[in-house]
């Protein structure tokens, strides 16, 4: 089956410090990989995502680039804020028209950027 | 626009009761998702539903039912609460042809 596995949290930084977190799938076919994020107190918003091999999506500064030899879709950003405080999550979706949209995601990285 | 609104916030429930979560949404979208989040395992999918009047299992959905007898609406019920059901309930939904889904704000359950 499909899996997501995301690097072990939590991840304390200080402000305009590079961030880097790992995500590595396992999935069969061409998936379409995600990176969501979740605010203290709220549901989950779409960050990026990329739906094809070498595609590399991009918003508010992070970056994530799908390496279909390396099964990863790692996140990064070159300069973090307070503000990007937060639990992020990677996840999946089957490619192929049955998925129905379903997510499968990682287990989450917790993620506090101090001043 | 409200987006995917959740109610109740909170509860808490003695092992045994039932309760009814319900999720709306104003988008008109065709397909709606019920996840459970739980420290260190991430969201796993307990149901879904691919439009008006169909339901269909997801991870884990032993312990749980749900209706979508409007499109707007999609109710997860618990029909006897177990501790091992304490979670944060989220629900989401997405559009056909969108890869996107939109979350609601959650629903944190306890049972004692």
């Amino acid at each position: 089956g499909n899996s997501v596995t995301q690097m072990e949290g939590p991840v304390t930084l200080s402000e305009e410090a590079f961030l880097t977190i790992n995500c590595t799938y396992t999935a069969t076919g061409y998936p379409s990989l995600f990176w969501y994020v979740q605010y203290p107190g709220e549901g989950l918003q779409l960050l990026l995502k990329a739906t094809k091999a070498d595609d590399k999506g991009s918003n508010k500064g992070f970056e994530a680039t799908y390496r279909k030899e390396t099964t990863s879709f790692h996140l990064e950003k070159g300069s973090v804020q307070v503000s990007d405080s937060a639990v992020y999550f990677c996840a999946l979706r089957r490619g192929g028209g049955t998925s129905y949209g379903k997510l499968t995601f990682g287990q989450g990285t917790i993620l506090t950027v101090h001043p | 626009n409200a987006g995917v609104t959740q109610t109740p916030k909170f509860r808490v429930l003695k092992t045994g009761q039932s309760m009814t979560l319900l999720c709306a949404q104003d988008m008109n979208h065709e397909y709606m998702y019920w996840y459970r989040q739980d420290p260190g395992m991430g969201l796993r999918l307990i149901h879904y539903s691919v439009g008006e009047g169909t339901t269909a299992k997801g991870e884990v959905p032993d312990g749980y039912n749900v209706s979508r007898l409007k499109k707007q609406n999609f109710l997860l019920g618990l029909e006897s609460a177990a501790p091992s059901q304490t979670s944060v309930y989220f629900c989401a939904s997405k559009g056909g042809g969108i890869d996107e889904q939109f979350f609601g704000p959650g629903t944190r359950l306890t049972v004692l």
